[in-house]
């Protein structure tokens, strides 16, 4: 049971490109969307996240876009480095839920 | 703050041995996870302990998968008579439980188990 569906399965991307990664939901018991980044060989690490009592929430270059309606929300990575080349999960956990559901993840390559 | 660490970082068993696991969270935190990743996929949840109590399991987690964390500290994992379906990342995360406010995870880098 996948209740948190990503797109793309992989990513390439020019440096200085956007990047854009997409998740749905199906849980609307759902109210915190944290994006996590992983690099070969290491366990994830927390990226980004947003509740879902505002559309979009910008730190640095990472952009999370927001749509609750639609049950959708998505990644944006502004000027892509070389250096952002790793795998990105989606994730979604419940109010005061200890469990943390993952998407399938996307894998970003940046060509330099 | 020297982060989650899980020892070994590889084990390549034969099917049918067992095998164990430890995770060490960081210090102060209360709650710890394990959970299981295959290539090509996001981690899945396992198991989850807060303090020494471990108040979930995933159905993922058949009786050949024992977890552990006495006395609210470090935490195994152990897995008895192996099978090659086992094979996968297992990932230790933990957190400092903000009372019903969304957390965030801190993973360690995994113990990659190959079942021969």
């Amino acid at each position: 049971q996948q209740q948190v569906k990503q797109s793309p399965q992989s990513l390439i991307v020019q440096k200085g490109g956007i990047s854009i990664i997409n998740c749905a939901y199906e849980n609307t018991a759902f109210d915190y969307f944290p994006w996590y980044q992983q690099f070969p060989g290491k366990g994830p690490a927390l990226l980004i996240a947003i509740r879902p009592d505002v559309s979009e929430k910008k730190e640095g270059r990472f952009t999370i876009s927001f749509n609750k309606s639609a049950k959708q929300f998505s990644l944006h990575i502004m000027d892509s480095q070389p250096g952002d080349s790793a795998t990105y999960f989606c994730a979604a956990q419940d109010t005061g839920g200890f469990k943390t559901i993952f998407g399938a993840g996307t894998r970003l390559f940046v060509k330099a | 703050d020297t982060g989650v660490s899980q020892n070994p970082r590889h084990k390549i068993t034969k099917r049918g041995q067992n095998v164990t696991f430890r995770c060490d969270p960081i210090s102060e935190h209360n709650r710890l996870y394990w959970y299981r990743q295959t290539l090509g996929q996001g981690p899945e949840f396992l198991t989850y302990f807060q303090n020494e109590a471990q108040l979930e399991k995933s159905r993922l987690l058949s009786d050949r998968f024992s977890a552990e964390r006495p006395k609210g500290s470090f935490s195994t994992l152990e897995i008895q008579r192996t099978e090659q379906g086992d094979s996968a990342m297992y990932l230790c995360a933990s957190s400092l439980d903000p009372g019903g406010i969304n957390e965030k995870l801190f993973f360690g880098s995994g113990t990659q188990l190959s079942v021969l």
